[in-house]
This record gives C-alpha cells, sequence and structure tokens, in this order.
C-alpha cells in the first residue's frame, strides 16, 4: 500500500517563500505530483517529479528525493490568492492511479 | 476545450434512499476516475475506468456503490442505499490516454449531504 504524510496546516504572508513537505511509503514508487485545491473548488495539477531534482514551473517548484522518499513543494512570491489546501500523491506505475496526501492548508495573510 | 463536467453540483438525501452522479470527461480522455473526498482529507479513488473498461475498483464499496461507463464517454455513479457516512465530495478526473495517470483534470465535484 501507500501511505503519505504532509503537514496538515502551514501560515505564511505575502511576498514570502513557503515549503509543504511530502514523505512517502509505497511499495512501488514511479513519481509524486502536487496539487492544488481552492475551498470548493475541483484540485488542480500544480507539477510532477519522477527524477530527483528540482523542477520549476514559474513562481512555484518541486522537488523530489527517491532515496529519502521525500519531496516538497515551493512557493515563491506568496499571494493572497495561493491560500488553498496542498496535496502530494503518489503513482506507483506510470498509468496507474494516484494516492492522495491528506493535504496542506496554507494560509497567506497580508 | 471544455473542462470535466458533473451534475448535480449538491445533493442532499436520508439514509437508505439512492443517489446517482454523472461526468463527462474532456473530450478525447480515455481514463476516467470517480473519487471520494471527505472534509479535511485527501481525494480516495474509488474507481477508474480506461475507455468502457475498468481498470481498477478496489476501493469500491461493491455492496452499495456502483458505477459505469457506458460507450467510453460519460460515467455514472450510482450509491444504494446510502449511509451517513457516505456524505461527502464526489469528484470526476480524466485524463488522456497518451499522458500518464499523475496529471489529472477534476470536475467540480458534487458535494453530497445525507441525512
Amino acid at each position: 500500500g501507500q501511505s503519505l504524510e504532509q503537514p496538515s496546516e502551514v501560515t505564511a504572508v505575502e511576498g514570502a517563500i513557503v515549503q509543504i513537505n511530502c514523505t512517502y511509503q509505497t511499495s512501488g514508487f514511479y513519481g509524486l505530483s502536487w496539487y492544488q485545491q481552492h475551498d470548493g473548488g475541483a484540485p488542480t495539477f500544480l507539477s510532477y517529479n519522477a527524477l530527483d531534482g528540482l523542477e520549476e514551473t514559474g513562481r512555484f517548484s518541486s522537488f523530489l528525493s527517491r532515496s529519502d522518499s521525500y519531496g516538497y513543494l515551493l512557493l515563491q512570491e506568496l499571494q493572497m490568492k495561493d491560500s488553498a489546501s496542498y496535496f502530494c500523491a503518489v503513482s506507483p506505475s506510470g498509468y496507474s492511479t494516484l494516492t492522495f496526501g491528506k493535504g496542506t492548508m496554507l494560509l497567506v495573510s497580508p | 476545450e471544455a473542462g470535466v463536467a458533473q451534475s448535480p453540483r449538491y445533493k442532499i438525501i436520508e439514509k437508505r434512499q439512492s443517489v446517482a452522479f454523472w461526468c463527462n470527461p474532456i473530450s478525447g480522455h480515455a481514463t476516467l476516475y470517480w473519487y471520494q473526498q471527505i472534509l479535511g482529507q485527501g481525494p480516495k479513488l474509488l474507481i477508474q475506468f480506461q475507455n468502457n473498461g475498468v481498470v481498477d475498483d478496489s476501493q469500491l464499496p461493491k455492496d452499495r456503490f456502483s458505477a459505469e461507463r457506458l460507450k467510453g464517454v460519460d460515467s455514472t455513479l450510482k450509491i444504494q442505499p446510502a449511509k451517513l457516512e457516505d456524505s461527502a465530495v464526489y469528484l470526476c478526473a480524466s485524463s488522456s490516454e497518451d499522458g500518464s495517470a499523475y496529471e489529472q483534470y477534476f470536475g467540480p465535484g458534487t458535494r453530497l449531504t445525507v441525512t
């Protein structure tokens, strides 16, 4: 089976940088995905790491260390609209489905 | 490009009643997923279809939940009879055939309240 651990809540101020960590235990591992979900909204895909290292997409970056079963999502130049829940998710194989973590609620204050 | 469509957006029923949710994936997406998201938790997969065949339904409570995807496009998820613990948001997602499951497109969900 798969299990993922991520902090339940993180707070930060506008313009700051925040890192949301995710550790996982899986019977098979293909990659780590990150999704954003605003309150009452649909989850939206942010990024994906299959290989070790950093992937950058605008203000968001995601990192993976396969040897440590660890990844993180880095959000820079925080904006109020970044207040949302962030989920890490693992896929045991490329075409199998995702197992999601419980999510981290990010609260950005002025 | 239109996104994933779901209906209804909200549904309130009494326990032991039945309910059905409908999903229309993004045009051309071969893979369709139904998730259950309980408040404060991440989405939990109920069933995955590839075209009109079931790929994974290991977490679907088959004594009360059923799903079908006729003609490999639209899908319906049914609960009969509903229990209080079925109160949740039911999310439909789709992904393209030439893409991997890691990038899924979600619909707005159906918020179900069982009283």
